[in-house]
């Protein structure tokens, strides 16, 4: 079955640790992005790579590092600088079909920093 | 930067109601998209509304886009238990030409008892 999956689904670090976040896809999509979600905010964009090997920053990506090597990946890192890392994260892919650019979604994972 | 407003931010209903949520925007409106999410999982994609005056249905959930397309809204018929959950809105930033990002509102938390 194709899909998005994200691992681990919980998480726990100490703060000032480095922590990175899996997102994998057998879509073959060539976008991928990351969103983080607190309650009440809806989503917020990290960081999101319409091909391999680029990626464009997005609204909060203070903290936060990603990579692109394949097209089937997209790590995201949680640094020690991120303030507030506490959040669920989502990863997002999508594809051009027929003009629409819909996003199919991870499970997420939940983050929480003692 | 594209702004979506929701509303209601929560609604309760009684089981067998119908129910309106909105999504309004600060700007044309290329591409919207309806997910909904139970909470602590991904989200999950409903419909996709580009043309102005576009209705599209899906079981007892049907969506419009207005004329003018920078407002839509999401009408269930005869709610159900299994409709619960966080709905959120999504609008494209350009006209699709690009796998760009998508901007989203803050989500209308759905609560229907029985």
């Amino acid at each position: 079955d194709g899909g998005i999956t994200q691992s681990p689904k919980y998480l726990f670090r100490k703060e000032g640790q480095n922590v990175t976040l899996s997102c994998e896809q057998n879509l073959n999509h060539d976008a991928m992005y990351w969103y983080r979600q607190d309650p009440g905010q809806g989503l917020r964009l990290i960081y999101y790579s319409q091909i391999v090997n680029d990626f464009q920053k997005g609204d909060i990506a203070e903290g936060y590092s990603v990579s692109r090597e394949k097209k089937e990946s997209f790590p995201l890192t949680v640094t020690s600088a991120q303030k507030n890392p506490t959040a669920f994260y989502l990863c997002a892919s999508s594809t051009r079909t027929s003009g629409r650019t819909e996003q199919f979604f991870g499970p997420g994972t939940r983050l929480t920093v003692l | 930067s594209q702004e979506l407003e929701q509303s209601p931010q929560s609604l309760i209903v009684q089981e067998g109601k119908n129910l309106t949520i909105n999504c309004t925007s600060s700007k044309t409106l290329y591409g919207l998209y309806w997910y909904k999410q139970k909470y602590g999982e991904g989200l999950i994609f409903l419909m996709m509304l580009q043309k102005g005056g576009e209705e599209k249905s899906h079981e007892k959930i049907t969506a419009k886009l207005d004329e003018k397309k920078q407002q839509s809204s999401l009408h269930i018929t005869a709610s159900q238990p299994s409709h619960a959950g966080i709905y959120l809105c999504g609008a494209s930033s350009d006209r699709g030409s690009t796998l760009g990002r998508l901007y989203f509102g803050r989500g209308t938390q759905l609560t229907v008892w029985p």
